[in-house]
């Protein structure tokens, strides 16, 4: 069973400033997916990625495949970036299975 | 292109009462997947079906079922309800069965059993 870890739960930043939030697996996978859940519900995904890094406006993920360990920055943060932040892994070949979660919230 | 759609957005039961929720993927998508978010905790996997059949199902009581139909729309089917059912729902859709790739997720339904 693999088990997933988010951290920080919680974070709150001023705008402008360089957030990052981690996630580690305990289980060797295929490839690890970066999700965004906005207030009301709706879920985006933002990353899939099975090694190195992946960027994508002022989003990046990174992942290091031997310490079970991937982590989402944004730089220049904005108060639009206030969201959940959700990372998911396979286990096995037929389910993900997800973080907790981290809240972000970004002060103007 | 329309992305996935789910409906009802909202919906209210009362306690034994049965519930459908539905989602159509997005055209092309053979995979469907339903998740439930209850409140403050994280995203749990329900149910996975491809190509019309069930793939996988996660730890949920038989009363939670569902369907794909021929044009890869698929429905979920909560039985007998209980409280503790009220959550949002969310399905998603990918365009094969690997893991590896993207997913796309509908808005959700968000369920209340009272």
């Amino acid at each position: 069973k693999n088990e997933v870890e988010q951290s920080p739960q919680n974070l709150t930043a001023q705008e402008g400033e360089f957030i990052t939030i981690n996630c580690s697996y305990s289980v060797g996978i295929s490839a690890l997916h970066w999700l965004q859940q906005h207030p009301g519900g709706g879920i985006v995904s933002l990353f899939m990625l099975s090694s190195g890094k992946k960027k994508h406006g002022r989003l990046i993920a990174t992942i290091n495949i031997q310490e079970k360990h991937s982590s989402l920055h944004i730089t220049a943060s904005h108060p639009r970036d206030s969201a959940v932040y959700i990372c998911a892994v396979p286990e096995g070949a037929q389910k993900l299975v997800f973080g907790q979660g981290t809240r972000l919230t970004i002060n103007p | 292109e329309a992305g996935v759609t789910q409906s009802p957005t909202h919906l209210i039961k009362t306690r034994g009462q049965q519930a459908t929720l539905r989602c159509s993927p997005i055209s092309g998508h053979t995979s469907v997947y339903w998740y439930q978010q209850a409140l403050g905790l994280g995203l749990q996997f329900l149910l996975w079906y491809d190509e019309g059949e069930e793939r996988n199902r996660g730890n949920f009581p038989p009363r939670f079922s569902g369907r794909q139909f021929p044009n890869y729309s698929s429905e979920l089917n909560v039985n007998a309800l209980e409280l503790e059912d009220s959550a949002l729902y969310l399905c998603a859709s990918s365009l094969g069965i690997s893991l590896s790739e993207k997913l796309f997720f509908g808005s959700g339904t968000q369920l209340s059993v009272l």
